[in-house]
């Protein structure tokens, strides 16, 4: 099994630009999320799926937009990059269950200038 | 406030040394409880969850306690390898998302 598997690994943006980062899972997990991860803020939650055809917002959702037509795909599409946009993403799929364990993908850098 | 919340660090400890870090959070309705542990420029991983009877893996022992909502993490016998950042992470109004406190750093030196 491939895991949980992110594309690009790294991305630079000018400003105003849209783009999608691509997450996909292979462990048949209904539950998905994105994350973003910023020097001193910690992982906050963008936006979260409890399968295919549900979304819901979390922590930090504006600029951000996210799909789930699949159970395997859990895009994530900036609409129009910002600088303040420029972090760290992380994609994650979680086990079913009180105790379900997260698995996360290997992130996205992505820089906005 | 902040869902979760953790004392940053750093913490510098000497090879051998017990640490404990400390965690508190915000929504008494949370169920899930975990700790993470995520290395400089990688992914989080799991490192142990964290049961309402309090839980042993090897050299690391987890606390809960939900009256005060708070919860900790016990490292004994320190090793080179355990410096790293711990994530205190706790499930997002009662369902399947999770919110993670900002981390607490960890070095252990020689």
């Amino acid at each position: 099994n491939a895991g949980v598997t992110q594309t690009p690994k790294f991305q630079v943006l000018k400003t105003g630009q849209s783009m999608t980062l691509q997450c996909a899972q292979d462990m048949n997990h209904e539950y998905m999320s994105w994350y973003r991860q910023d020097p001193g803020m910690g992982l906050r939650l963008i936006h979260y799926s409890v399968g295919a055809g549900i979304t819901d917002q979390g922590e930090v959702p504006n600029g951000y937009n996210v799909s789930r037509s699949t159970t395997e795909d859990f895009p994530l599409r900036l609409l129009s990059a910002a600088p303040s946009q420029t972090s760290v993403y992380f994609c994650a799929s979680r086990i079913e269950g009180e105790f379900g364990e997260q698995f996360f993908g290997p992130g996205t850098r992505l820089t906005v200038l | 406030r902040k869902e979760v919340e953790q004392d940053p660090g750093p913490f510098n400890v000497p090879e051998g040394a017990t640490v404990a870090f400390n965690c508190t959070y915000s929504n008494s309705a949370s169920q899930s409880f975990f700790w993470y542990r995520q290395d400089c420029r990688k992914e989080p991983k799991l490192l142990m969850s964290v049961y309402s009877s309090g839980n042993e893996d090897g050299r690391f022992t987890a606390q809960l306690n939900r009256a005060s909502q708070y919860i900790s993490l016990l490292i004994r016998d320190s090793k080179l390898s355990d410096s790293a950042t711990y994530l205190c992470v706790v499930n997002r109004n009662s369902g399947y998302a999770l919110n993670f406190g900002k981390g607490t750093s960890l070095l252990v030196t020689p």
